[in-house]
């Protein structure tokens, strides 16, 4: 079954840590691996994108690692901002238009 | 939100009622989705469309219809609302033409509530 787990449910950070969010997936066919930001009370919008031959993709403060082989992704923030308070989603794509979300990780970020 | 209004934006109805809820793109993508977004799980396609008048089911279809009558508007008709239904839908658009291949643009969401 396709699925994507993503860890931890939830962080909590203070202002200008870092953090890591994890995701592991069990997709078959691989396509890409996007992130997705989810502010309260909006739709997801894409971070980054990631294919089966990119180990690494930066947007900002935002980095996104990906392992082909242990089918295994990150997203790293770094000096975090109370903006980046979100749900962070990790979603797989299989073959065409499928696409197979994670349940998320929501941060918060403290002042 | 990338051209993208749903409506209404929120809504409460009550058990047996129809319930349709719209969506507006002003970006020409083919492919249109509807999901739903619940604690505890990920986003779940209800039904997506890659075509004027194709569409097809997802994974929770149940009690769900859609239409699609032009490229730019995406309905998802409850037939008659159910508690189970209370959730917050939103509406996706994509195209392997619009550059960025198959990135999805979410639109702002709806809040249904069925008491």
């Amino acid at each position: 079954k396709n699925q994507v787990e993503q860890s931890p449910q939830s962080l909590i950070i203070l202002e200008g840590k870092n953090c890591t969010l994890q995701c592991n997936y069990t997709v078959s066919p691989f396509s890409n691996l996007r992130w997705y930001k989810q502010d309260t009370g909006r739709g997801p919008v894409s971070l980054t994108i990631m294919t089966f031959s990119e180990n690494t993709k930066s947007n900002g403060r935002y980095t996104a690692t990906l392992d082909a082989d242990t089918k295994q992704s990150s997203l790293h923030i770094t000096a975090s901002q109370l903006s980046d308070s979100a749900s962070y989603i990790c979603v797989v794509t299989s073959g065409t238009y499928k696409y197979i979300f994670g349940t998320g990780t929501r941060l918060k970020v403290l002042a | 939100d990338a051209g993208i209004t749903q409506s209404p934006r929120h809504k409460v109805t009550e058990t047996g009622t129809p319930v349709t809820l719209r969506c507006h793109q002003t970006e020409n993508h083919r492919y249109m989705y509807w999901y739903r977004q619940d604690p505890g799980h990920g986003l779940r396609l209800i039904h997506y469309s890659y075509g004027v008048k194709d569409t097809d089911k997802g994974e929770v279809s149940d009690g769900y219809s859609v239409s699609r009558s032009k490229t730019e508007d995406f309905l998802l008709t409850l037939e008659s609302a159910t508690s189970s239904q209370t959730s917050v839908y939103f509406c996706a658009i994509s195209d392997p033409l619009a550059g960025d291949t198959d990135t999805q643009y979410f639109g702002p969401g709806t809040r249904l509530t069925v008491l």
